[in-house]
């Protein structure tokens, strides 16, 4: 139990255009989910906090207008790159926490997104 | 900024046991303390947390001192597998959100 998934696992797009990863949450309801990125050799870094139904609240130099998230079911949250540059490309990951339980108590991550800018 | 400290790497041989401290003296009545270990390209993973025993599931146990400043996760016989960064984070359980340092580097020795 307790499975996130991403969505693409990698994607490779050129400067200037937008990209769309996709976080699921398979098998429990998640009502609050995370959004992180990883350069290489660093460790996570928190963008976002996102809670279904509402607006996400972003960490202190994230541009909101560039790293769109959308969380709009108890599932699913995506977080859209926009105008996307080199200095965008990244592991991005995401995790979720549920209603009850270990589930509430405990985040859980999916598999991350390497995207790559051309 | 991360609440804890932790050794940046640590040698542990192949079916020994491998003991990583964290160290986390700020830490207030209603924190818990969390263990993820994060192998290289996947997301982060789950292992254990607690808030004052020490615990044990499957996968290892944690050890947390009774001034809970600081605590040990033991991966009882450890494999190749084990090889991983390992984040240990205290936060108040539920949604709250993980601010990461940079962990412990395990290398499991063949």
């Amino acid at each position: 139990g307790a499975v996130v998934s991403q969505h693409p696992s990698r994607v490779i797009c050129k400067s200037g255009t937008s990209v769309k990863i996709e976080c699921r949450s398979l098998d429990f309801q998640a009502t609050t989910m995370f959004w992180y990125r990883q350069f290489p050799k660093q460790s996570l870094m928190l963008m976002a906090t996102s809670n279904e139904g509402s607006k996400a609240t972003y960490e202190q130099g994230v541009e909101k207008d560039k790293f769109l998230i959308n969380h709009a079911s108890l599932t699913l949250s995506t977080l859209t790159v926009t105008s996307a540059h080199p200095e965008d490309s990244s592991f991005y990951i995401c995790s979720a926490s549920g209603i009850t339980g270990i589930l509430r108590d405990t985040q859980y991550f999916g598999p991350g997104t390497r995207l790559t800018v051309l | 900024d991360a609440k804890t400290t932790q050794p940046p790497s640590m040698d542990c041989a192949e079916g020994r046991a491998a003991n990583l401290p964290c160290n986390h003296s700020t830490i207030s009545g209603n924190e818990y303390v969390y263990w993820y270990r994060q192998i290289h390209s996947q997301g982060p993973q789950y292992i254990i947390h607690g808030l004052k025993n020490n615990e044990t599931n499957e996968m290892a146990s944690l050890i947390i001192t009774e001034d809970r400043k600081s605590s040990t996760l033991i991966l009882p016989h450890a494999t190749l597998r084990d090889t991983a960064v390992y984040y240990c984070i205290v936060r108040v359980r539920g949604d709250d959100k993980i601010i990461f340092g940079k962990g412990t580097r395990l290398h499991i020795l063949p």
